[in-house]
């Protein structure tokens, strides 16, 4: 069976600096996808970031990034340039290409600081 | 962009309650999903569905059925409703193929409260 373990419930970042959420994940699976979503305040889950299992390469989209250690399991988001409206939860998830099933982690909590 | 909506934002029903959560998407997605969330557990798949009149069970099914009579429209039924499922449920969308890498969809979510 897949989990996926966040280990921070809530982290707090000044504005314009650089925060890192943890994720490690646990499968059997060879082919799987990550995804990082972020639920702000209003509840609208929404996707971040996504990152295919078998690219080496690290996935970046704007300010987001993650760092994607596939012998360690690890799968970490980086906010760069914090803003307000980056506080939100933040879950990390996994699905396999066998099942389709997305499993979540607990969450993790940002609050941004002015 | 998608919109999945959810009919409700909040609820309050009663133990014992029969208790209906829609959901609709409007665009022609396969898959749909219902889930839990709960402080703490993170969200947790109850059921979902590949096609119209199909369902699978996810990893919390007890006490949940599920109905998917038009491809746009999942329903989540609670046939006797308990106080343990006072939670945030949210529906998902996703397309077109199961085993693909595509994101899944969120509505705004249902706080139902059992009482």
């Amino acid at each position: 069976a897949q989990t996926v373990t966040q280990s921070q419930p809530e982290m707090s970042v000044q504005e314009a600096e650089t925060v890192t959420l943890s994720c490690t994940y646990d499968t059997s699976e060879s082919d799987y996808y990550l995804f990082w979503y972020k639920q702000p305040p209003s509840r609208q889950m929404i996707l971040v970031i996504r990152q295919e299992a078998y690219k080496q390469q690290n996935a970046t989209e704007n300010r987001f990034s993650v760092n994607f250690q596939k012998a360690a399991k690890s799968f970490s988001l980086k906010i760069s340039d914090s803003q307000l409206g980056d506080a939100a939860m933040y879950f990390c998830a996994c699905t396999s290409s066998n099942t389709g099933k997305l499993i979540f982690g607990q969450g993790t909590t940002l609050q941004v600081k002015p | 962009d998608v919109k999945v909506t959810q009919s409700s934002r909040y609820l309050v029903k009663r133990t014992g309650e029969k208790v209906f959560l829609e959901c609709v998407q409007d665009m022609d997605h396969e898959n749909m999903f219902w889930y839990r969330q709960d402080p703490g557990l993170g969200l947790r798949l109850i059921y979902f569905s590949y096609d119209v009149k199909m369902k699978e069970k996810g990893d919390i099914p007890e006490g949940y059925s599920v109905s998917r009579e038009k491809k746009e429209r999942f329903s989540l039924i609670l046939e006797s409703a308990s106080t343990n499922q006072t939670s945030m449920y949210l529906c998902a969308s996703s397309s077109p193929t199961l085993l693909s890498n595509q994101p899944q969809h969120f509505g705004d979510g249902t706080r139902l409260s059992i009482l």
